[in-house]
């Protein structure tokens, strides 16, 4: 599985858009993007995943360069409760019965 | 529908006592993993089954057995419980969809310290 870098820590004001960068320079051409985030102390959940185009769902919206080597997982108006770690993984999609590679994310704090 | 359950939420253990971690999820999934989550680690995959009856290693198998007898259960048991397992127990599960992406669900997370 590729790589990924993303911000240790970022803030963003309640009601804002919140614009996270990852970085995936090595990405093969069969690997996807996927978002997952965790809530202190809950399970990581699933937000969004994407190939090339962009990706949009009712969480969030996923922007992914032509050059595929960067992406930016955006919510369009940040809450309190999206306060979380957010972690930007690649991986070849058909992996079921494989790990998720959970590196070290960002933690995006929401404050009003 | 629940998703996926885990049991129980806290435990606290004396060394070398034994315990069993249940997970269980009401979405028909044909895969389910153990997870567990240290500080400043991420997640690491303990065991996962790809269906009823079937079980496999991941990265940090030693000190765990695990069985999945039923599709929609997945235990996880400690036979001899180390300090080194004090951790944040997380269970998930997937589809099986060749030639997609298999979304995983996450449980709550069980609490463990290993005293």
């Amino acid at each position: 599985d590729a790589k990924t870098t993303q911000p240790p820590s970022m803030d963003c004001a309640e009601g804002r858009a919140a614009n996270l960068p990852c970085n995936h320079s090595t990405i093969s051409g069969n690997e996807y993007v996927y978002w997952y985030r965790q809530i202190h102390s809950q399970g990581p959940q699933y937000i969004i995943h994407g190939l090339k185009n962009n990706e949009t769902n009712e969480m969030a919206s996923l922007i992914i360069t032509e050059d595929r080597k960067s992406s930016t997982l955006i919510l369009p108006h940040a809450t309190l409760r999206d306060t979380a770690v957010y972690y930007c993984i690649v991986r070849v999609g058909d992996q079921a019965g494989t790990a998720l590679i959970f590196g070290k994310g960002t933690t995006l704090s929401v404050s009003s | 529908n629940a998703g996926v359950t885990q049991t129980p939420k806290f435990r606290v253990l004396k060394t070398g006592q034994s315990m069993t971690l249940l997970c269980a999820q009401d979405m028909n999934h044909e895969y389910m993993y153990w997870y567990r989550q240290d500080p400043g680690m991420g997640l690491r995959l303990i065991h996962y089954s790809v269906g009823e009856g079937t079980t496999a290693k991941g990265e940090v198998p030693d000190g765990y057995n695990v069985s999945r007898l039923k599709k929609q259960n997945f235990l996880l048991g400690l036979e001899s419980a180390a300090p080194s397992q004090t951790s944040v127990y997380f269970c998930a599960s997937s589809y099986q969809l060749a030639g997609s992406y298999n979304e995983q669900f996450f449980g709550p997370g069980t609490r463990l310290t290993v005293l």
